[in-house]
């Protein structure tokens, strides 16, 4: 069957140190995965795209890679801050033919603590 | 630029009544939206895509008789739960891209939170 999961429900970190959030595929092969921002009673945030054919991404201090050999990308987030505490979530393009159409993963909620 | 708009944010319903979810984009055309639900603690589950001027596509287990979509214009698009019970209340998330764009990012409204009493 198909699943993306992603490591932790929660994971909770010191302010200052390196997150690291882990999602996991099983019976895709997706052109691209996405991460995406989601805080509390709200709509996902997109944050970073990485496509098949790239190692890796980065966006200030957000880094992203994906290994489509281990079927699995990180996500990390460098110095982080209290402000960066939030549920994340990876997502792969599931369309046939690509496209728009994405499926998410199961989320890690990131505690970032003083 | 590329803002989602949801309306209502919140609503609350008795058994039986039907709602209606707007799905606005609010600075580009969105031949594509489509809709998600989240519960508690939960990811996103794709309910269905919207496609402007034609049937949505709804995913495996969705009922499309108690979902039901409509996208008449290129930037609204509607999902009216019927009859609806209380296993109807949930985070209800509509997303969309500007049309034209292939392997793009979702932009989401902020989410309807359904309460069914």
């Amino acid at each position: 069957s198909q699943k993306i999961e992603q490591n932790s429900e929660a994971l909770n970190i010191q302010e200052g140190k390196t997150a690291t959030l882990t999602c996991n595929y099983t019976n895709y092969s997706p052109a691209y995965l996405q991460w995406y921002r989601q805080d509390p009673g709200r709509g996902p945030v997109f944050l970073l795209l990485i496509r098949e054919n790239e190692k890796e991404k980065r966006k200030e201090r957000l880094k992203v890679t994906f290994d489509t050999t281990l079927k699995q990308s990180l996500f990390h987030i460098t110095a982080s801050q209290p402000a960066d505490s939030a549920t994340y979530l990876c997502a792969l393009a599931t369309g046939a033919g690509g496209g728009n159409k994405l499926t998410f993963g199961t989320g890690t909620q990131l505690k970032v603590e003083l | 630029g590329a803002v989602v708009s949801q309306h209502p944010s919140r609503v609350i319903c008795k058994s039986g009544t039907s709602v209606k979810i707007e799905c606005r984009s609010l600075d580009f055309q969105a031949t594509t939206m489509f809709w998600y639900r989240q519960f508690p603690k939960k990811s996103l589950m794709l309910m269905a895509t919207s496609n402007e001027g034609s049937k949505a596509t709804y995913e495996q287990g969705v009922e499309k008789d108690k979902f039901l979509i409509n996208h008449a214009s290129l930037t609204l698009s509607t999902l009216t739960v019927t009859s609806a019970h209380p296993e109807d209340s949930s985070f209800y998330i509509c997303s969309a891209t500007p049309s034209g764009s292939y392997n793009s990012p979702l932009h989401f409204g902020n989410g309807t939170r359904l309460t069914v009493t």
